[in-house]
């Protein structure tokens, strides 16, 4: 069963606009909420992440946006640029363990 | 150089095969993890260290079995590769935790095709 479910499964984007990929969760137990960038032939590298008791947090043209009572949490990026293309996972993880749980991926492209 | 280094990066075998996967990280880090990645489904994983003398489960361990043979290295080994284990395969490594998060950091990834 997955632990976080994300959607889309694939994104195109045209340069400028923004991005937006959103995960949902069940277990309420997960205080941890990070972002994973991956580009092809690379593994995963921490993008951004957030702790539920805020509901947003920003670094760039990347922000997260936490909606804790409905167990939600999406990914913005703003002014897409092409070099923004890469597959991107949410996550979560309680604090302390070691199991960090995945969303299945999204695969954004940024057209120029 | 690369911190986490996984090698090979890439391998064909057949069904029934042995095979292992290193892993070696220069992070100094107590913690290492396996994880595989299948298309749609994610990253999931496999075991996990928190030192030499500490080996765990992970999600989906069955097939798989993992040596730490040193804080720097971590191998994961399939007894006898089948095809569903098909899959791209990465190591990471994070610092102790103390009830709080932090970071893993992932290597390149193995490739691995059973046939």
């Amino acid at each position: 069963q997955q632990q976080v479910k994300q959607s889309p499964q694939s994104l195109i984007v045209q340069k400028g606009g923004i991005s937006i990929i959103n995960c949902a969760y069940e277990n309420t137990a997960f205080d941890y909420f990070p972002w994973y960038q991956q580009f092809p032939g690379k593994g995963p590298a921490l993008l951004i992440a957030i702790r539920p008791d805020v509901s947003e947090k920003k670094e760039g043209r990347f922000t997260i946006s936490f909606n804790k009572s409905a167990k939600q949490f999406s990914l913005h990026i703003m002014d897409s640029q092409p070099g923004d293309s890469a597959t991107y996972f949410c996550a979560a993880i309680i604090g302390g363990a070691n199991n960090l749980f995945f969303g299945t991926g999204t695969r954004l492209t940024v057209i120029p | 150089d690369a911190d986490v280094t996984q090698t090979p990066r890439n391998r064909i075998t057949k069904t029934g095969k042995r095979i292992m996967l290193e892993c070696s990280q220069t992070k100094g880090h107590d913690r290492m993890y396996w994880y595989r990645q299948d298309p749609g489904l994610g990253l999931r994983l496999i075991y996990y260290s928190f030192d030499v003398k500490d080996i765990n489960k992970g999600e989906i361990s069955d097939g798989y079995s993992v040596s730490r043979q040193a804080q720097a290295k971590f191998s994961l080994s399939l007894e006898s590769a089948i095809p569903n284990q098909t899959a791209l395969y990465f190591c990471a490594t994070s610092e102790s935790s103390t009830g709080s998060y932090n970071e893993q950091f992932f290597g390149p990834g193995t490739r691995l095709t059973v046939l």
